[in-house]
């Protein structure tokens, strides 16, 4: 069964900071997908990037990086130089490939980013 | 395009009331989901259907069901509600079960 887990409950920073948040997946398959998706307090869920198994490259987008990691089963989301609009809760999830396969969610980190 | 249209935005209703959770896509996408989301548990997935007339049990559910007559149409039913139904939920669609969910606004839904 597939799993992830955010261990990362909240995070606190201080504007023009820079912040790593945690993701460590579990899955049997060699095929998946790694996804995160970010939650303003608006409510609405942004998908931010997906990526898949085979491609370990790491990428960045603007002030946004991600670390993928298959040795250690990890796809670690970078915010540089945070703002106070980053401030939200981010979700990474998982999908494996085989079958009707669907979206595992972790349980968010909240992003606190004050001026 | 409109995307993935969710309604009502907020509901209360009282314990052993009923109601259905209307979602609607227009993209054309095979795939449709239903979450609900809880306080510091993330999503968990109720229901989901890989097609018209085909629907599967997610992680979470019990006290629900769906339909899946067209392709658009995504209903939510919750037959007999009770507290433990009180969550936000959203409904999303994707062409595969790989590829991004496309998420509706989402339904605050108190049970009281």
């Amino acid at each position: 069964a597939q799993k992830v887990t955010q261990a990362q409950t909240e995070i606190s920073v201080v504007e023009k900071e820079d912040v790593t948040l945690d993701c460590v997946y579990e899955t049997r398959d060699t095929t998946y997908y790694l996804f995160w998706y970010k939650q303003p307090p608006s409510g609405e869920l942004v998908f931010l990037i997906r990526r898949n198994s085979f491609d370990e490259q790491n990428e960045i987008s603007g002030r946004y990086s991600w670390n993928f990691q298959k040795s250690t089963s990890s796809f670690n989301f970078t915010i540089t130089a945070s703002q106070v609009v980053d401030s939200a809760v981010y979700f990474c999830a998982l999908s494996e490939a085989g079958g009707y396969s669907t979206l595992t969610f972790g349980k968010g980190t909240m992003l606190l980013v004050s001026p | 395009n409109a995307g993935v249209t969710q309604t009502p935005k907020f509901r209360i209703l009282k314990i052993g009331q009923s109601m259905t959770l209307q979602c609607t896509q227009d993209m054309n996408h095979n795939y449709m989901y239903w979450y609900r989301q809880d306080p510091g548990m993330g999503l968990k997935l109720i229901y989901y259907s890989v097609g018209a007339g085909i629907t599967d049990k997610g992680e979470v559910p019990n006290g629900y069901n769906v339909s899946r007559s067209t392709t658009e149409d995504f209903p939510l039913r919750l037959e007999l509600a009770a507290p433990s139904q009180t969550s936000v939920y959203f409904c999303a669609s994707s062409w595969t079960g790989n590829e991004k969910l496309f998420f509706g606004s989402g339904t605050q839904l108190s049970v009281l």
